[in-house]
């Protein structure tokens, strides 16, 4: 069935590095655009970045320019999302999403992985 | 970026009720809407795409409508397994952004 399994995530000092990973089965993944979104704990869901099937297009949230870096490994049916610079507010439970079609919707996800930025 | 505002925050109903969830967009965003359904320590689950079209799989009993600015997620016989935070999102342009989320609980 389609399906993402995230990996990564855990505990990271302010200013810390993380990679996510999210890979994908079920589907041919090299035709959909994948994206992350992140939830910081009691929070609604704040969108983070985007990538193309071939990775020609990204694109990140203001907050995630300059630190966040998305990518993807079509051979290896996965996407990364490597997190730099990390401050206390990018605390989150961060999920991998796919782009199921034209209308931009979001299906399925990914079960989640949080980050946690403590020192 | 385009905001969206939900309506109400939370709302306390009984099985069997019709709960009806609304979204507003800081812009005319046409059918650009989505829904989604998230139950704690779950990711979120696709309902409604394009304001209306129910996503394969999901009840009949959950509907959208709306085009432009102003979107309406309806519930139409409330289940046991519909208790849960409820968030909007617009795919007009980037960055993609979320409704703060309705909590619907048990009354």
């Amino acid at each position: 069935q389609v399906q993402l399994v995230q990996s990564g995530g855990g505990v990271v000092q302010p200013g810390g590095s993380l990679r996510l990973s999210c890979t994908a089965s079920g589907f041919t993944f090299s035709s959909y655009g994948m994206h992350w979104v992140r939830q910081a704990p009691g929070k609604g869901l704040e969108y983070v970045a985007f990538i193309q099937y071939d990775a020609s297009n990204k694109y990140y949230v203001d907050s995630a320019k300059g630190r966040f870096t998305i990518y993807r490994d079509n051979s290896k049916n996965t996407v990364y999302l490597q997190l730099k610079s990390l401050r206390p507010e990018d605390t989150a439970v961060y999920y991998c999403a796919r782009e199921e079609g034209k209308w931009l919707q979001l299906y399925p996800w990914g079960q989640g992985t949080l980050v946690t930025v403590s020192s | 970026d385009i905001q969206m505002t939900q309506s109400p925050s939370s709302v306390s109903a009984s099985v069997g009720d019709r709960v009806t969830i609304t979204c507003q967009a800081s812009q005319g965003i046409s059918s650009w809407l989505a829904w989604y359904q998230q139950k704690p320590g779950k990711a979120p689950k696709l309902l409604i795409y394009a304001a209306s079209s129910l996503q394969s799989g999901v009840p009949s009993r959950f509907s959208g409508s709306g085009s432009g600015t102003d979107f309406t997620l309806t519930i139409s016989s409330l289940q046991p397994e519909d208790f849960a935070t409820y968030y909007c999102q617009q795919a007009r342009s980037f960055p993609l952004t979320f409704g703060a989320g309705t909590k619907v609980e048990i009354k």
